[in-house]
């Protein structure tokens, strides 16, 4: 069955320090993977998607096939990332159904 | 910049009350998902359309809960009657060919 896992409900760093959040999935087929941000009260919003390889507001994510794996990273983690951030597997299939993850909140520190 | 709108932003309702959640989706999304969000469970999905056809609410309680999309223009929620448990924030999202979807604000709703 898929399945999205974030391990850490909660995260916190100091500004200008690396950050990973992490993202592991289970799924059969070929996985297409994306991240969401929710900034405070605020509604969700697409953060990247795998398929795409780009980098938004200094966030990249690399999906590992090997170690079922889309972590989201950024070098330098800046005051206004501070959010909940979920990952999210679509399934192929009648609805191309997407399965996220519980969410990792993250808190940068000034 | 097309948006996602619900309605409403907030309700507070007393328990066993009937509560009516509303989403215009994106004009040309053929896709509609209700998501419900809570601190322990994080995103859960309870329904979505496709083509105003429910394909799956197997994430809902059927007993109370129940999902329409009675034009291109309007899907809705219902859960009769409320339960306290029923407290989250309750989103929608749209979207074209399950590429990414764009979700609203949310109706926080608080069953006391």
């Amino acid at each position: 069955a898929q399945r999205v896992t974030q391990p850490e409900k909660l995260l916190s760093v100091f500004k200008g320090a690396p950050v990973e959040l992490k993202c592991n999935y289970s799924y059969s087929g070929s996985p297409e993977l994306f991240w969401y941000v929710q900034y405070s009260r605020q509604r969700l919003q697409l953060l990247l998607r795998h398929i795409s390889r780009e980098s938004i507001k200094g966030f990249t994510a690399d999906l590992n096939k090997g170690e079922t794996s889309f972590h989201l990273k950024k070098p330098f983690a800046q005051e206004e990332d501070s959010a909940m951030y979920y990952c999210a597997l679509k399934v192929r299939g009648t609805g191309n159904q997407f399965y996220f993850g519980t969410g990792t909140s993250l808190t940068v520190i000034p | 910049d097309a948006r996602v709108t619900q309605t409403p932003r907030d309700k507070v309702t007393e328990m066993g009350q009937e509560v009516t959640m509303r989403c215009q989706p994106i004009l040309g999304h053929n896709t509609v998902f209700w998501y419900r969000q809570t601190m322990m469970q994080g995103l859960e999905l309870l329904a979505y359309f496709r083509n105003r056809a429910p394909l799956d609410d197997s994430g809902m309680p059927k007993d109370r809960f129940s999902a329409e999309m009675p034009d291109a223009t309007l899907a809705t929620l219902k859960i009769q009657p409320s339960e306290p448990r029923d407290s989250a924030v309750y989103f929608c999202a749209s979207g074209f060919s399950g590429y990414g979807y764009t979700f609203g604000s949310g109706t926080r709703l608080t069953v006391v």
